[in-house]
C-alpha cells in the first residue's frame, strides 16, 4: 500500500472550514484514499473515501487532485467535537489491511 | 455500517496473567482484524482473524503471545498472554463491511501492573 504524508498538527477556528492535506505521491491506479479520525481514547471512525472523483457526505468533503498524488479532507464548519487525530490512508480495493501513520492532530479552537 | 462491541471495555491486570478480549459484530463480515495502540502511538496491526483457521500475524506478533480465535463470521477473541507492563495498550477489533468500508470497535483499554 502507498505511503502517505500528513502534517503532524493543525489548528482551526470553530465555525471555519478545516482543510487537512495528505500527500500520497506513490499511489497506484487501483488504490483508494480513505480518511479516518480518532477522538481521544475512542476507536477510529470512518469519515470518507474516494478513488479519483471528489466525494461529499454528511461529515466531510474529499478533494483528490487530478494526478491523484494528493488529497484534502474538508470539514466545512468545524466544531469543538471535531478535535481529533485524522488519518489519511491509501488502500487497494477489496483487501482492507489498514496501516496507520501518525496522522494530523486537529485542534479546533473556540 | 457495522456495529461492533468489545468486552471488556477496560481492565487492570497483574503481570504474568492473561486476558481474553471479545469482539462481536452485528452482521456477518468478511474480514476481521485486531490492532494495538500503545500510549501516544498510532495503531499497529496485530493480525487478521480468519474464520475457521489460524490467524495471520504481522511481523513482531506471534500466536503464543496473542492467540486469536474466530469461530464464525460475527465473533472473534484476542488473548493477551503472560502479560507485562509493556502490553498496556488499547486493543481494537476492526471489520470490513460488504461495501469495503472498515469500521473499528470502541477498544479495550488494558493496564498491566
Amino acid at each position: 500500500d502507498a505511503k502517505t504524508t500528513q502534517p503532524p498538527s493543525m489548528d482551526c477556528a470553530e465555525g471555519r472550514a478545516a482543510n487537512l492535506p495528505c500527500n500520497h505521491s506513490t499511489i497506484s491506479g487501483n488504490e483508494y484514499v480513505y480518511w479516518y479520525r480518532q477522538i481521544h481514547s475512542q476507536g477510529p471512525q470512518y469519515i470518507i473515501h474516494g478513488l479519483k472523483n471528489n466525494e461529499t457526505n454528511e461529515m466531510a468533503s474529499l478533494i483528490i487532485t487530478e494526478d491523484r498524488k494528493s488529497s484534502t479532507l474538508i470539514l466545512p464548519h468545524a466544531t469543538l467535537r471535531d478535535t481529533a487525530v485524522y488519518y489519511c490512508i491509501v488502500l487497494r480495493g477489496g483487501y482492507q489491511k489498514v496501516t496507520f501513520g501518525t496522522g494530523t492532530k486537529l485542534q479546533v479552537i473556540p | 455500517s457495522a456495529v461492533i462491541s468489545q468486552k471488556p471495555s477496560r481492565d487492570i491486570c497483574q503481570r504474568g496473567t492473561s486476558l481474553t478480549i471479545q469482539c462481536q459484530v452485528d452482521s456477518q463480515v468478511t474480514m476481521m482484524f485486531w490492532y494495538r495502540q500503545q500510549p501516544g502511538q498510532s495503531l499497529t496491526l496485530i493480525a487478521t482473524a480468519n474464520q475457521g483457521s489460524e490467524a495471520t500475524y504481522e511481523s513482531g506478533f506471534v500466536i503464543d503471545k496473542f492467540p486469536i480465535s474466530r469461530p464464525n463470521l460475527t465473533f472473534s477473541t484476542l488473548t493477551v498472554s503472560n502479560m507485562s507492563p509493556e502490553d498496556s495498550s488499547i486493543y481494537l477489533c476492526s471489520v470490513v463491511s460488504s461495501y469495503n468500508e472498515q469500521f473499528f470497535g470502541p477498544g479495550t483499554r488494558l493496564t498491566v501492573l
